[in-house]
């Protein structure tokens, strides 16, 4: 069965800081993973995906994730972090195959400090 | 752009009512999603649909059920409100895969805060 963990379920940095929100995943076979974010009184948001193309996938506001198999990781980093990122971010893998079905993580509520 | 609309953005409703959250996606999508999502638990995947008139049961279908009567509308129903299904409804719709190894991000609506009372 497919899994996805979050680890830390808050994150603070000031503003200007590195973003790191971290994301494991399980899956027995090749996986697709997604990044999406929720901003406050908002659905989510697809900020990018990966499917296997390239290891390093940019996405929208300047973030972007890295695949590593060897870690089943897949990281969201942003070099420079800016207020307007202060929202709920959910990592999230779905499978070859199947329905579409996709299992979201728990999330991940990112504070951004002035 | 994608849209989601689902018809209510905040609801309240007595135990044991029967209650019904609408969803409407105007991108032509095949599947639909309801999610409900609670603090500390994330989104959990109540029921989807491939097609019309299909569905599939998710992780949590207890006490709900569902209607796709039509492409673009998907009904979530609790049959019997009670006060464990205050929640955010999520509903979603995507596109098929374009080959059998592909896979599509999903679109959400901006959600249906419930209070069950």
């Amino acid at each position: 069965a497919q899994s996805v963990t979050q680890l830390g379920s808050h994150v603070s940095v000031s503003e200007g800081a590195l973003v790191l929100l971290r994301c494991n995943y399980s899956s027995s076979v090749p996986p697709y993973l997604f990044w999406y974010v929720q901003y406050p009184n908002q659905g989510l948001q697809l900020l990018l995906k990966y499917t296997s193309a390239a290891t390093l996938v940019k996405g929208i506001n300047g973030f972007e994730a890295e695949f590593k198999k060897s870690e089943t990781s897949f990281h969201l980093t942003k070099p420079s972090a800016h207020m307007s990122d202060a929202a709920e971010y959910f990592c999230a893998v779905s499978f070859s195959g199947g329905y579409q079905k996709v299992t979201f993580g728990i999330g991940t509520k990112l504070q951004v400090i002035p | 752009d994608v849209k989601v609309t689902q018809s209510s953005r905040y609801l309240v409703k007595r135990t044991g009512e029967k209650v019904f959250l609408e969803c409407v996606q105007d991108m032509d999508h095949e599947n639909m999603f309801w999610y409900r999502q609670d603090p500390g638990l994330g989104l959990r995947l109540i029921y989807f649909s491939y097609d019309v008139k299909m569905k599939e049961k998710g992780d949590i279908p207890e006490g709900y059920s569902v209607s796709r009567e039509k492409k673009e509308r998907f009904s979530l129903i609790l049959e019997s409100a009670s006060t464990n299904q205050t929640s955010m409804y999520l509903c979603a719709s995507s596109a098929p895969g374009q080959t059998f190894y592909s896979n599509q991000p999903q679109h959400f609506g901006d959600g249906t805060r419930l209070s069950i009372l």
